[in-house]
């Protein structure tokens, strides 16, 4: 078992729709967790960053982190063409110098 | 505004041929890391420099070398490139939580070199 697993893709959904995407793991030491998005062709940019379980929203995107099943979701309400990306999820555990953990990484296209 | 950047964006070479890829960063952090992406995978770790540490993973090929000659700037060295090292290479930096700063030690990324090997 991969320590991250990320739902396949890819994923299309009509603008506006409320996209959901996943991620489950299995190392319970994580304690960060975060999700990029990558544009074709262009590096990660962080999107999202929570250390602690609940929800945490930033505009039209919401975190949401349960430790105790050890799952991370990322909602986009609205969702615009502009959101046609690659969205990783992205964990670590607590320490500096702790690495990241990817998610595979799932492909969302937004139809206009 | 403050960044990472890559160079060249896009590297064509032939097999067997030395390649090196750069990366510079106006964050001041002190932590750079370089990873190996390919089509439809995850980014992979291959090491990083906390400071001047150098910190290899373990299933990093001994023909992928790296150099920090400063704060500012790190190499990426491909000693003798084969087909299955064609990728794209994000160099990325963070600060370390322990300076007191109070920051996040979040990763950024640069927007890639996409390697080429024929």
């Amino acid at each position: 078992q991969k320590e991250v697993e990320q739902d396949p893709g890819p994923l299309s959904v009509p603008e506006g729709a409320i996209v959901s995407l996943n991620c489950t793991y299995s190392n319970s030491a994580f304690q960060y967790f975060m999700w990029y998005r990558q544009y074709s062709r262009k590096g990660p940019e962080l999107l999202m960053y929570t250390y602690s379980s609940g929800n945490k929203e930033d505009g039209r995107f919401t975190a949401q982190v349960d430790k105790s099943s050890k799952y991370i979701s990322l909602f986009i309400r609205d969702s615009q063409p502009s959101d046609s990306a690659t969205y990783l999820c992205a964990m670590r555990w607590g320490g500096a110098n702790s690495k990241l953990t990817f998610g595979k990484g799932i492909t969302l296209s937004v139809r206009p | 505004d403050a960044m990472v950047i890559q160079n060249p964006r896009y590297q064509v070479t032939q097999f067997g041929k030395p390649v090196t890829l750069s990366c510079s960063q106006t964050l001041n952090h002190n932590v750079m890391y370089w990873y190996q992406q390919k089509s439809s995978q995850a980014p992979k770790l291959l090491f990083h420099y906390y400071d001047k540490d150098f910190n290899n993973e373990a299933d990093t090929p001994d023909n992928f070398q790296s150099r920090r000659p400063n704060t500012s700037f790190c190499f990426l060295d491909i000693r003798s490139p084969g087909l299955g090292d064609a990728a794209m290479y994000l160099c990325a930096t963070s600060r370390d939580r322990t300076s007191g700063r109070g920051d996040t030690d979040t990763q950024y990324f640069g927007p890639g070199t996409r390697l080429t090997v024929l």
